[in-house]
């Protein structure tokens, strides 16, 4: 069965701020990939990354950078000086190859960025 | 088009009334899935279509709710009489690429389905 689990239901942050999300995955596949999506208050989920259980390699793209830890089971995600535009409500979802493709997702955090 | 499209952008049913929400997908997609996304949770997932096959339709709730995309483009879920536990929003996401090969998913903007 696949699971994840973000334990942060909401966060509230100054800006300018860093942020982490915490995301925690179960999974008994071995070739699985992990995403994070953000929906602001329009509704629409914005891709921000994808990963492959392949590749641990941490990311960053701008101010955004993600922590992949296979070891724990972890694909957090952070934000360097967090910004008001930052806030919405952030999934992580979990996908395998034999499982149709489909996405697992988080419960979702809830980032508040006051300025 | 550009992204994926849905609608209408808001139902509100009488409980027992069917409704029809529509998706249509960025042009050539292959995939197209349906999720449904209660209030302060995540995206469910509902059923997958790769072209005009309905390839799984694990997640759908009950024998009401339909979902068809008969010339693999376009696609309707349908609700038969609506009850409160279907007020939610459903969201359409499409992909170029077929099952066993993943990559982004292109989110519409939903659906909010309110039954009262």
């Amino acid at each position: 069965a696949q699971k994840v689990t973000q334990a942060q239901t909401e966060i509230s942050v100054v800006e300018k701020e860093d942020v982490t999300l915490d995301c925690v995955y179960e999974t008994r596949d071995t070739t699985y990939y992990l995403f994070w999506y953000k929906q602001p208050p329009s509704g629409e989920l914005v891709f921000l990354i994808r990963r492959n259980s392949f590749d641990e390699q941490n990311e960053i793209s701008g101010r955004y950078s993600w922590n992949f830890q296979k070891s724990t089971s972890s694909f957090n995600f952070t934000i360097t000086a967090s910004q008001v535009v930052d806030s919405a409500v952030y999934f992580c979802a979990l996908a395998f190859t034999g499982g149709g493709n489909k996405l697992t997702f988080g419960t979702g955090t809830q980032l508040k960025v006051e300025l | 088009g550009a992204g994926v499209s849905q609608s209408p952008r808001y139902k509100v049913a009488k409980r027992g009334q069917d409704v029809a929400l529509r998706c249509d997908p960025i042009s050539g997609h292959v995939s197209l899935f349906w999720y449904q996304q209660a209030l302060g949770q995540g995206p469910e997932f509902l059923t997958y279509f790769q072209n005009e096959a309905q390839l799984d339709k694990s997640g759908l709730p009950s024998d009401r709710f339909f979902a068809e995309r008969p010339e693999g483009s376009v696609s309707t879920l349908k609700i038969q009489r609506t009850q409160q536990e279907d007020s939610a929003v459903y969201l359409c996401a499409s992909s170029s690429h077929g099952q066993g090969r993943i990559y982004g998913y292109t989110f519409g903007s939903g659906t909010r389905l309110t039954v009262v």
